[in-house]
């Protein structure tokens, strides 16, 4: 059982460049989450997808998009990186259950992206 | 969105106690508490999370006030292993958003 598994783990992009971030999760998750952590910062959500088939705009959307391939991974795609997009990305997951709010999410290490 | 407030840091030496708190003056009523904590160059990782009555787990206690309007992460004996960023966050009612502030970073001394 690894949990949440994220590929790569450290990348650098030229500014312009698109490359995609992949996130698996073996928990039988519904929900799925990408994150971005600059330094000194908290986590901002991105992207999430409540369901497979589903996707919603979290804080910070803007430069990128994402696919719920099917129940298991989430991926997200940066189209043409820039310097602002330099963070670390964090998936998460955790069983959405309705209105409670109480559901735990399970982050993955995360991937360091560099871009110059 | 309901926010949450944390001091930056906070220091605490080995083997005692370590109070945390957390002020969430626009809680709702139906917001759980939850903290979570950050190793570094890890992710997140969950802690205890509770809605009214004080929660103890394996890896610390929540101690919630009678208004919801503050809270207090027990840490009950510091090691240097919890040396981390720790989290209070409120996830926003029906929503699927959890709101990250900075947190605070607990520096553990030997």
């Amino acid at each position: 059982n690894a949990g949440v598994t994220q590929t790569p783990k450290f990348q650098v992009l030229k500014t312009g460049q698109s490359m995609t971030l992949q996130c698996a999760q073996d928990m039988n998750h519904n929900s799925m989450y990408w994150y971005r952590q600059d330094p000194g910062m908290g986590l901002r959500l991105i992207y999430y997808s409540a369901s497979e088939g589903t996707t919603d705009k979290g804080e910070v959307p803007n430069g990128y998009n994402v696919s719920r391939l099917n129940k298991r991974e989430f991926s997200l795609r940066l189209e043409s990186a820039a310097p602002s997009q330099t963070s670390v990305y964090f998936c998460a997951s955790s069983e959405w259950r309705g209105t409670s709010s109480k559901e735990t999410q399970y982050f993955g290490p995360g991937t360091r992206l560099l871009v110059l | 969105d309901a926010k949450t407030t944390q001091p930056n840091s906070m220091e605490s030496n080995e083997e005692e106690p370590v109070h945390l708190p957390c002020n969430h003056s626009t809680i709702s009523g139906t917001d759980y508490i939850h903290w979570y904590r950050q190793l570094p160059s890890q992710g997140p990782e969950y802690v205890i999370h509770g809605l009214t009555s004080n929660v103890n787990n394996r890896m610390a206690s929540l101690a919630i006030a009678e208004d919801r309007k503050s809270s207090t992460l027990i840490l009950h004996r510091a090691t240097l292993r919890d040396a981390a960023v720790y989290y209070c966050i409120l996830r926003d009612s029906g929503t699927y958003k959890y709101i990250f502030g900075t947190g605070t970073r607990l520096k553990v001394l030997a």
